[in-house]
């Protein structure tokens, strides 16, 4: 069964610093998708970022970006210029390429402070 | 926002009763899913539809029943809740499965405790 593991509970920036969260995962599978969701105080689900594993470039969106290491089966997510509204729990997810696409595998979250 | 909404957003209510949570949207879209929050744990799924009147088993579905009458409503059900069952529920929906865009939305939640 594929798992998802988040090694960092807890994590603290300064605003306008950079700080990088680690995801590693365990599938059998070659073709799945990866994603990072942020969930603020307010409980809404929100999609970051995603990252298809057949695709070798690390996708971006603005301040948030990948370091996908297929090989090593670890997905980090790095997040640039961290500003207030960071502040939040950030999970990471795998789900296989042929499934539905609510039938994802979630880790166990790191909290994000982010300090003025 | 799309348009999902979870009723009640708070329940309190104690253990051996049933206790039904709604989510109703206003998408129509095909896959509606039930996830549970817990500390430490992350979002797990409970069940999930793939249409009207089909469902499936997810991760954690022992204790739970679903049901999807309509395109709009997915009901999901303690037959007789237990501490345990003490959680935040999460409703998903969903268009076409896989595929290369992700448009996967979220409700905002139900808080459910068993005393």
């Amino acid at each position: 069964a594929q798992t998802v593991t988040q090694s960092q509970p807890e994590m603290s920036v300064q605003e306008a610093e950079t700080v990088t969260l680690s995801c590693t995962y365990d599938t059998s599978e070659s073709d799945y998708y990866l994603f990072w969701y942020k969930q603020p105080p307010s409980r809404q689900m929100i999609l970051v970022i995603r990252q298809e594993a057949y695709k070798q470039q690390n996708a971006t969106e603005n301040r948030f970006s990948v370091n996908f290491q297929k090989a090593a089966k670890s997905f980090s997510l790095k997040i640039s210029d961290s500003q207030l509204g960071d502040a939040a729990m950030y999970f990471c997810a795998y789900r296989d390429y042929g499934g539905s696409q609510g039938n994802l595998i979630f880790g166990k979250g790191t909290k994000l402070s982010v300090k003025p | 926002d799309a348009g999902i909404t979870q009723s009640p957003r708070h329940k309190v209510t104690e253990t051996g009763t049933p206790v039904t949570l709604r989510c109703h949207q206003t998408e129509n879209h095909r896959y509606m899913y039930w996830y549970r929050q817990d500390p430490g744990h992350g979002l797990r799924l409970i069940h999930y539809s793939y249409g009207v009147k089909d469902t499936d088993k997810g991760e954690v579905s022992d204790g739970y029943s679903v049901s999807r009458s309509k395109t709009e409503d997915f009901l999901l059900t303690l037959e007789s809740a237990t501490s345990s069952q003490t959680s935040v529920y999460f409703c998903a929906i969903s268009e076409a499965p896989g595929g290369s865009g992700e448009k996967l939305f979220f409700g905002s939640g139900t808080q459910l405790s068993v005393l």
